[in-house]
C-alpha cells in the first residue's frame, strides 16, 4: 500500500530565508512524486513532479525538490521565501492507475 | 493549457435535495477524471475515478448511490450529491488526466457545498 507523510502541519519561515517542506513516502515499485500548492478556497496547483531521471527537480515559482530513494523522501525547497508563498502544500505519490495519494498537507507561513 | 473548470464554485442547498457539480476540461480531452473531497484543514480524499463511457470506480466507504458520477464525454464529468445532508457539506474538487501520461492531474478550482 502506498502512503505519504508530511510530518509538519505548519512551517514558519522569515521572508528571504530558505524554506523546506518535508515529505516521505512509502510505495511498492517506482514512485511518481508530486508537489501541489493550494490557496484558500481554491483547487490545487501543480508545482513539480518526479517521474525519472535527475533527482533534483525544478518547478514553478522557484521551487525545487530532491528525490532521495534511500531515504524515501521528496522534500520541497526554495532558496528565498516570499510572503506570497504562504499557502497549503501537498505532497502526493502516484503508482499505476493514475491514482494520487496525498499527504496531510503542510501550511507554510512566510513572515514579512 | 490543461485548464479544468468546475461549476458552480459555491452552492447552498436544503437537506434532502440533490446537487449537481460539473467538471470540464477546457482545452484537452480527459480520458480519466477524479473526484476528491476535502474537509476543513484536511487532505484530499479520493472519492471515485471515472473513465469516459464507463462506470465510475468508487473508493472504499464512498456510497455510489449517494454520489452519482457520470463521465459522458471526454471533456465533462458530473458529480451529483443525492438527498444531501449537512454532513455532506464539504469542498469537492475534480481533476483530470490525459491518456498516456505523464500522469499529471490537472485540478479544478473546487466547489464549496453547504447543506442547511
Amino acid at each position: 500500500a502506498q502512503s505519504v507523510a508530511q510530518p509538519e502541519d505548519q512551517v514558519n519561515v522569515a521572508e528571504g530565508n530558505p524554506l523546506t517542506v518535508k515529505c516521505t513516502y512509502s510505495v511498492s515499485g517506482n514512485p511518481y512524486l508530486f508537489w501541489y500548492v493550494q490557496y484558500p478556497n481554491r483547487g490545487l496547483q501543480f508545482l513539480l513532479k518526479y517521474i525519472t531521471g535527475d533527482n533534483l527537480v525544478k518547478g514553478s515559482y522557484g521551487f525545487e525538490a530532491e528525490f532521495n530513494k534511500s531515504q524515501t523522501s521528496f522534500h520541497l525547497k526554495k532558496p528565498s521565501a516570499l510572503v506570497s508563498d504562504s499557502a497549503l502544500y501537498f505532497c502526493a505519490v502516484q503508482t499505476g492507475a493514475n491514482n494520487l495519494f496525498f499527504g496531510t498537507g503542510t501550511r507554510l507561513t512566510v513572515i514579512p | 493549457g490543461a485548464v479544468v473548470s468546475q461549476h458552480p464554485s459555491r452552492v447552498i442547498c436544503k437537506s434532502g435535495t440533490s446537487v449537481k457539480i460539473e467538471c470540464r476540461s477546457l482545452d484537452f480531452q480527459a480520458t480519466t477524471m477524479f473526484w476528491y473531497r476535502q474537509f476543513p484543514k484536511q487532505s484530499l480524499m479520493l472519492m471515485a475515478t471515472s473513465n469516459e463511457g464507463s462506470k465510475a470506480t468508487y473508493e472504499q466507504g464512498v456510497e455510489k448511490d449517494k454520489f452519482l458520477i457520470n463521465h459522458a464525454s471526454l471533456t465533462l464529468s458530473t458529480l451529483t450529491v443525492t438527498s444531501a445532508h449537512p454532513e455532506d457539506s464539504s469542498f469537492y474538487i475534480c481533476s483530470a488526466s490525459i491518456e498516456g501520461g505523464p500522469y499529471e492531474q490537472y485540478f479544478g478550482p473546487g466547489t464549496r457545498l453547504t447543506v442547511t
